[in-house]
């Protein structure tokens, strides 16, 4: 049974280019939840998604990110014109979808930005 | 807003004593409180959670509490080990269950 699928697992961009981030939920789950962990710091919330739907972006930057999970294929984080302040680890977790349900994180994407 | 403090920041322990985390938390509306364990450059593990039907849970050496009134929650592990070394993370879920505001995180230190 594998677990949440992250890819690639390390990123390097330079600064001006785009970052794409690919999230696979754990089997049997439909629900995609993307955190951001600066060097030192706790977990961030960005956005939560269902299939084709996102359903809260209130932690997403106004500009340069976006977020999608379509119908097939892996949930996407896309950061345009990456600066160097994006540089992070992106954790992607899913969850069976339940109210209140276990989330369960990838490996994450490890953003390097020179 | 939603906000979670957590304390103390760095705990140092010997192995075989307890370690205790603390965390306070602003939304009155959650109900659904986890805590994860993250090593150096690994993903954030799901260890234990409350949910606020229940006062306490326990799970081997570490367990739980938590207080709604208060708001606050602890993560208790008893007989700490050097491979209990990591950060922790508490987190609570909000009003509506579905995204996770985590604290700051602990570095807990295990000396053998």
């Amino acid at each position: 049974n594998a677990g949440v699928m992250q890819n690639p697992r390390h990123l390097v961009r330079r600064r001006g280019q785009e970052a794409r981030l690919r999230c696979s939920p754990m089997k049997g789950h439909s629900h995609v939840y993307w955190y951001r962990q600066l060097p030192e710091e706790g977990l961030k919330f960005m956005v939560y998604l269902q299939k084709e739907n996102i359903i809260d972006e209130s932690g997403m930057p106004k500009e340069r990110f976006s977020a999608e999970f379509p119908k097939e294929g892996p949930s996407i984080l896309r950061i345009q014109q990456v600066v160097r302040g994006d540089s992070a680890a992106y954790f992607c977790a899913s969850s069976q979808g339940t109210t209140n349900g276990e989330q369960y994180f990838g490996p994450g994407t490890r953003l390097t930005v020179t | 807003g939603e906000n979670v403090e957590q304390h103390p920041s760095t705990l140092s322990v010997q192995e075989g004593d307890s370690a205790v985390i603390k965390c306070t938390y602003s939304d009155s509306a959650s109900n659904y409180f986890p805590w994860y364990k993250q090593e150096l450059g690994k993903r954030p593990q799901l260890i234990i959670d409350i949910r606020s039907n229940v006062g306490e849970k326990k799970d081997q050496r570490i367990a739980v509490t938590l207080n709604k009134t208060a708001k606050h929650f602890s993560l208790h592990i008893t007989e700490t080990q050097p491979e209990d070394s990591a950060v922790y993370f508490c987190a609570e879920a909000g009003e509506y269950g579905n995204k996770l505001v985590f604290g700051a995180g602990t570095i807990l230190r295990v000396k053998s």
